[in-house]
């Protein structure tokens, strides 16, 4: 079983949509979490930290459910520059690495 | 550009070859890792080290693969007698000791073994 599960998509969202992406996690012990974003043939850049108590960033909305061990980005008024792959990434208590998911395709349609 | 920077951009080997990538992290960053993404899937780890040991290795990272951080700074991969399906992007990644979890990437190297 993969560390990280997430939809691969695509979801096409015309300009101004609000967009939900979900992953889960199977290691009860994974201590962080975060988004990052990769744009087509460029690399991972971190979008947002995800906390228990969730939180914003601009248009964007990270949470955390620990208990069902679920992740979730919510993008709101979607740009066209909000086109790319989002990475649902966890980090293991001992390991130093990141566990990403497969990412998740994002196309916003003018 | 004070970012992550990898070299080559792009590298085209035969089947059997050896080949060595270069990783040049930032520069106070004293943590540096090794990921492999192939299309269609998300980054998976390799390898890692703090200053110039090497700390972990993934099942991954079989024996024809090595890497090296000599001074702790700029790191090799290395693969030999690559394989078809060695074909993928190789991420170099750093960060600050204590502060692994925000890790920067560079643009990659795209192997591509005929």
């Amino acid at each position: 079983r993969k560390e990280v599960e997430q939809d691969p998509g695509p979801f096409n969202v015309p300009e101004g949509a609000t967009v939900a992406f979900n992953c889960t996690y199977s290691n009860s012990a994974s201590q962080s979490f975060f988004w990052y974003r990769q744009d087509c043939r460029k690399e991972p850049k971190l979008l947002m930290s995800v906390y228990s108590s969730g939180n914003e960033d601009g248009r964007f909305t990270a949470q955390l459910n620990r208990a069902s061990q679920y992740i979730s980005l919510l993008i709101r008024d979607s740009k066209l520059s909000d086109s790319a792959t989002y990475l649902c990434v966890v980090t293991q208590t001992g390991a130093n690495n990141l566990f990403f998911g497969t990412g998740t395709r994002l196309t916003v349609i003018p | 550009d004070t970012g992550v920077s990898q070299n080559p951009r792009h590298k085209i080997t035969k089947r059997g070859q050896n080949v060595t990538f270069r990783c040049d992290p930032i520069s106070e960053h004293n943590r540096l890792y090794w990921y492999r993404q192939t299309l269609g899937q998300g980054p998976e780890f390799l390898t890692y080290f703090q200053n110039e040991a090497q700390l972990e290795k993934s099942r991954l990272l079989s024996d024809r693969f090595s890497a090296e951080r000599p001074k702790g700074s700029f790191s090799t991969l290395e693969i030999q007698r690559t394989e078809q399906g060695d074909s993928a992007m190789y991420l170099c990644a750093s960060s600050l000791h204590g502060q692994s979890y925000e890790q920067y990437f560079g643009p990659g190297t795209r192997l591509t073994v005929t």
